[in-house]
């Protein structure tokens, strides 16, 4: 098993500002991924990111919206960059055990 | 392009009963599914998982049934309880990939 904490819980930003959220796991993992969850839809993968090299995001998510970094094998950090409301979101990051394992999230209000 | 559906928001059932959630997909390369609860303010939970090459995958009081014909799963929760009243998510995947496509969830409400 693996468990997995990120910071913030949550957070209001104000519109074109830029949150970083982090996201710890307490043993080695290969892959991490970032997901997002708006309201009333369900989870939608944004990006998978891989220690020491690039994310790979999915369509529709672009790198400089969504910056991700994996310094070492139990962490990584995304940012939402320039924000409207429209991301307002819950932001999860997971990890790699056959996806199995979801961190508490992030809930973002963006105004 | 919703790949995963839950066509039922929400579900209510009595204590003791079953309750059965469904999930329907269309990609038919999907090879591998799982179920996950959610409760507010948490991230989704694995439950239960089941491969292709099975139709029937028991875990305690949870059994999830895979019909690739109909392209249907289903989770069964057997005696249900309270402390099942959360969000419950199916997902699929294509083997190895770990990407995994969620549907919109079910809110299940056990009335004691």
């Amino acid at each position: 098993s693996a468990v997995i904490s990120q910071k913030p819980s949550r957070d209001i930003c104000q519109r074109g500002t830029s949150l970083t959220i982090q996201c710890q796991v307490d043993s080695q993992v290969t892959m991490m991924f970032w997901y997002r969850q708006q309201p009333g839809q369900s989870l939608t993968l944004i990006a998978t990111a891989n220690q020491g090299s690039e994310a790979t995001y999915e369509s529709g998510f672009v790198i400089d919206k969504f910056p991700i970094s994996r310094p070492n094998l139990t962490f990584s950090t995304l940012t939402v960059s320039n924000m409207s409301p429209e991301d307002s979101s819950i932001y999860l990051c997971s990890v790699d055990v056959r996806g199995e394992f979801f961190g508490p999230g992030t809930r973002l209000t963006v105004l | 392009d919703q790949q995963v559906k839950q066509n039922s928001p929400s579900l209510s059932v009595q204590e003791g009963r079953i309750s059965i959630l469904n999930c329907d997909y269309t990609n038919s390369m999907f090879d591998y599914f799982l179920w996950y609860k959610k409760y507010p303010a948490e991230g989704p939970t694995f439950l239960i998982s089941i491969s292709s090459i099975k139709d029937k995958n028991e875990d305690g009081r949870f059994t999830v049934f895979l019909n690739k014909s109909a392209k249907h799963l289903s989770l069964h929760i057997v005696p249900s309880q309270p402390g099942d009243s959360a969000v419950y998510f199916c997902a699929a995947s294509v083997g190895g990939t770990y990407k995994y496509i969620f549907g919109t969830g079910t809110r299940l409400k056990v009335l004691a």
